[in-house]
């Protein structure tokens, strides 16, 4: 079963252009996760927000966590053609011992 | 090593044959698990190992899905009498310890059953 669910499930914007995708959950958790997957590179890490934190960024990347509404944003800026990819949330099982994830954004960024 | 590794790549089996399919994590890592991911979706966990230990298989859909890790290190999917609805991609990741870190994914096997 999917506990994150992405929103939207498709976005395509204009180089240079800021993405916005959002994910919510349904279970308490100790940290999010934002992984991207391209046919080129797999399903690659990209930033993980721990439940004490409320905001956090990495490059271009720019992840925000509510704990009371359970959901989090992920935030490209400044995108480009090579951030075409789907973008996906996971949060911890109950258990901690696997991650579950949404379906997904696919995100299409033109040039 | 570099990152996980999966292997084989592609995989096309006969429906009713075995596949086995396997993964070498990222050395030092404890955690090791197995994702299957249909087209469009997001992975689907199948099953989850501490060392060699199997400590969750909820995941595996049916009773022909077994997974190893006898030593700690590599491990095996393997799917016995192949169906259809069996074809998918096949994730394997390792981490540090359990889903509290982030997870590293290896390319994947891509099963399909003719």
């Amino acid at each position: 079963s999917q506990q994150g669910e992405e929103d939207p499930q498709a976005l395509s914007i204009q180089e240079g252009e800021n993405a916005t995708m959002n994910c919510s959950y349904k279970t308490s958790i100790n940290n999010l996760q934002w992984y991207r997957q391209n046919s080129g590179r797999g399903l690659v890490h990209l930033i993980l927000i721990r439940s004490n934190e409320r905001e956090k960024h990495s490059g271009r990347l720019r992840v925000t966590l509510d704990t009371s509404k359970k959901s989090s944003s992920l935030l490209i800026t400044a995108s480009r053609a090579a951030d075409t990819a789907s973008y996906f949330c996971a949060t911890p099982n109950s258990g901690y011992s696997t991650l579950t994830f949404g379906k997904g954004t696919m995100l299409l960024v033109s040039p | 090593g570099a990152g996980v590794s999966q292997s084989p790549r592609y995989k096309v089996a006969k429906r009713g044959q075995d596949v086995a399919l396997r993964c070498d994590p990222i050395s030092g890592h404890v955690s090791l698990f197995w994702y299957q991911q249909a087209l469009g979706q997001g992975p689907e966990f199948l099953t989850y190992f501490q060392n060699e230990a199997q400590l969750d298989k909820s995941g595996l859909p049916s009773d022909r899905f077994f997974a190893e890790r006898p030593e700690g290190s590599v491990s095996t999917l393997k799917i016995q009498r192949t169906q259809q609805e069996d074809s998918a991609v096949y994730l394997c990741a390792s981490s540090f310890q359990g889903a509290s870190y982030e997870q590293y994914f290896g390319p994947g096997t891509r099963l399909t059953v003719t």
